[in-house]
C-alpha cells in the first residue's frame, strides 16, 4: 500500500524556517517525481515545487523561488521542503504527492498534510 | 502561472448531471492533454478522479467524466449522489514545465 506521511510543521515566527519531511512506503520511491502542494485556509490547492527522480532537475512556483528548497533522499525513501525566511501567506497545509506520470501534474498519491502556521 | 478558472459553485440534486468547467489559456490546457481533476471532501486529502482530459484510475465511478474543447476541460458527473458532495479541482501542466491548479468549485447535492 503506497503511503505518504508529512511532518515537520508547526508555528513559526514570521523570517523564520522550517523543514518539511515527507516519508515514502509501499512503492519505489526512487522511480518517480516528487512534489509538495500547498493549501492555505479556506483556500484552493497551490503547486509549490516538484524534483526528479535524481534530485537533480527542480522546479518551484514564481511565489517560492528563492525561498524554498525542494531535496529527497532516495536511500531513505523521503522528500524534504527546506522553506526559509517564512511568511504569514506561506500559512498553509502542506501535502506531499506523488507524479505518476513523470513531470505532468499527475498526482495520485497524496499524504494527509502537514499544517505550518506563521504568525507572531 | 496564473490559476486556472473555475466556477466557484455548481449543485444538482441525486440522479442529476453537473459539468463543471476549467478554462485556461493556449499555454496549458489549450495546449496538452494533461489536465487533471481532484475530489476534495471536507478536511481530507485530494484524490485523483480524472488525469489525461478523459481517462479514470482505476476504482473511480464510470459516473464521473472528463473532456476538453479549445482552453477549457471539463468534469461531468452524472448520477449523482450525496457522497459526491466535495470541493473539486483542475490541474494542467504548462508551457513553462509548471503545473497550475484551478481555484476549485463546491458541488453542492440538493
Amino acid at each position: 500500500e503506497v503511503q505518504l506521511v508529512e511532518s515537520g510543521g508547526g508555528l513559526v515566527q514570521p523570517g523564520g524556517s522550517l523543514r518539511l519531511s515527507c516519508a515514502a512506503s509501499g512503492f519505489t520511491f526512487s522511480t518517480y517525481w516528487m512534489s509538495w502542494v500547498r493549501q492555505a485556509p479556506g483556500k484552493g490547492l497551490e503547486w509549490v515545487a516538484s524534483i526528479e527522480q535524481g534530485g537533480t532537475e527542480k522546479y518551484y512556483a514564481d511565489s517560492v523561488e528563492g525561498q524554498f528548497t525542494i531535496s529527497r533522499d532516495n536511500a531513505k525513501s523521503s522528500l524534504y521542503l527546506q522553506m526559509n525566511s517564512l511568511r504569514a501567506e506561506d500559512t498553509a497545509v502542506y501535502y506531499c504527492a506523488r507524479d505518476v506520470s513523470g513531470w505532468y501534474g499527475r498526482f495520485d498519491y497524496w499524504g494527509q498534510g502537514t499544517l505550518v502556521t506563521v504568525s507572531s | 502561472q496564473s490559476a486556472l478558472t473555475q466556477p466557484p459553485s455548481v449543485s444538482g440534486s441525486p440522479g442529476q448531471s453537473v459539468t463543471i468547467s476549467c478554462t485556461g489559456t493556449s499555454s496549458d490546457v489549450g495546449r496538452y492533454n494533461r489536465v487533471s481533476w481532484y475530489q476534495q471532501p471536507p478536511g481530507t486529502a485530494p484524490k485523483l478522479m480524472i488525469y489525461e482530459v478523459s481517462n479514470r484510475p482505476s476504482g473511480v465511478p464510470d459516473r464521473f467524466s472528463g473532456s476538453k474543447s479549445g482552453n477549457t476541460a471539463s468534469l461531468t458527473i452524472s448520477g449523482l449522489q450525496a457522497e459526491d458532495e466535495a470541493d473539486y479541482y483542475c490541474n494542467s501542466y504548462t508551457s513553462t514545465r509548471d503545473v497550475v491548479f484551478g481555484g476549485g468549485t463546491k458541488l453542492t447535492v440538493l
